[in-house]
């Protein structure tokens, strides 16, 4: 079956600082989701990728989708404490599931 | 506009008890879910149901069933609680929209089994 995985599990950011977390699918994947979920809340919908090479961009937070829609990747510029939380990357296929990766959990130095 | 609710929020059980989990959304969505999260896992998917009366298994659904009576309720079930299902259960819901599987999920319900 579909497996995505997700890597750094956890980053230690200074705030200001910039850091980047991937995804990565065993499988090519109709679309990919990302999800934020701040510490004990519940995931949130950030954005949905579709189209191979996409980018998107939601203030200081880039998101990209790989040209053979396989891999994306969450970019955070000038990390602040509000950006605390652990991120997800979800992979959709053809039908009506999510496959989730394991997250990155961000903490922030200030 | 409550979206996805559900109950209860927290929930101790000791081992072989039973207990059912409520899911209830009121934004007129086909897709509903049931999800566990465990540290370092992700969510991973139980059950799901692509409308009223239907379900269907997910990558982990031993121990659970499922039940889709009404379309805004998604109902999860344990028969005999084991330790193992210990975790964090949160429900989902998705509309009907062509290629836009964006899932809302609910505060979850935190169980623990002794």
């Amino acid at each position: 079956g579909q497996q995505v995985m997700q890597i750094p599990q956890y980053q230690h950011v200074q705030e200001g600082e910039d850091f980047t977390t991937y995804c990565n699918s065993s499988t090519t994947l109709s679309n990919i989701q990302w999800y934020k979920q701040r510490p004990g809340g519940h995931p949130v919908f950030l954005i949905q990728l579709v189209k191979s090479g996409e980018v998107k961009k939601q203030k200081r937070l880039t998101f990209q989708f790989g040209e053979a829609k396989k891999n994306s990747s969450l970019h955070i510029t000038a990390t602040q404490t509000t950006d605390v939380g652990t991120y997800f990357c979800a992979g959709g296929s053809n039908d009506y599931k999510l496959s989730f990766g394991a997250g990155t959990t961000v903490t922030v130095r200030a | 506009n409550a979206g996805v609710t559900q109950t209860p929020k927290f929930r101790v059980l000791k081992t072989g008890q039973s207990m059912t989990l409520l899911c209830a959304q009121d934004m007129n969505h086909e897709y509903m879910y049931w999800y566990r999260q465990d540290p370092g896992m992700g969510l991973r998917l139980i059950h799901y149901s692509v409308g009223e009366g239907t379900t269907a298994k997910g990558e982990v659904p031993d121990g659970y069933n499922v039940s889709r009576l009404k379309k805004q309720n998604f109902l999860l079930g344990l028969e005999s609680a084991a330790p193992s299902q210990t975790s964090v259960y949160f429900c989902a819901s998705s509309p009907l929209s062509g290629g836009k599987n964006i899932q809302y999920f609910g505060a979850g319900t935190r169980l623990s089994v002794l």
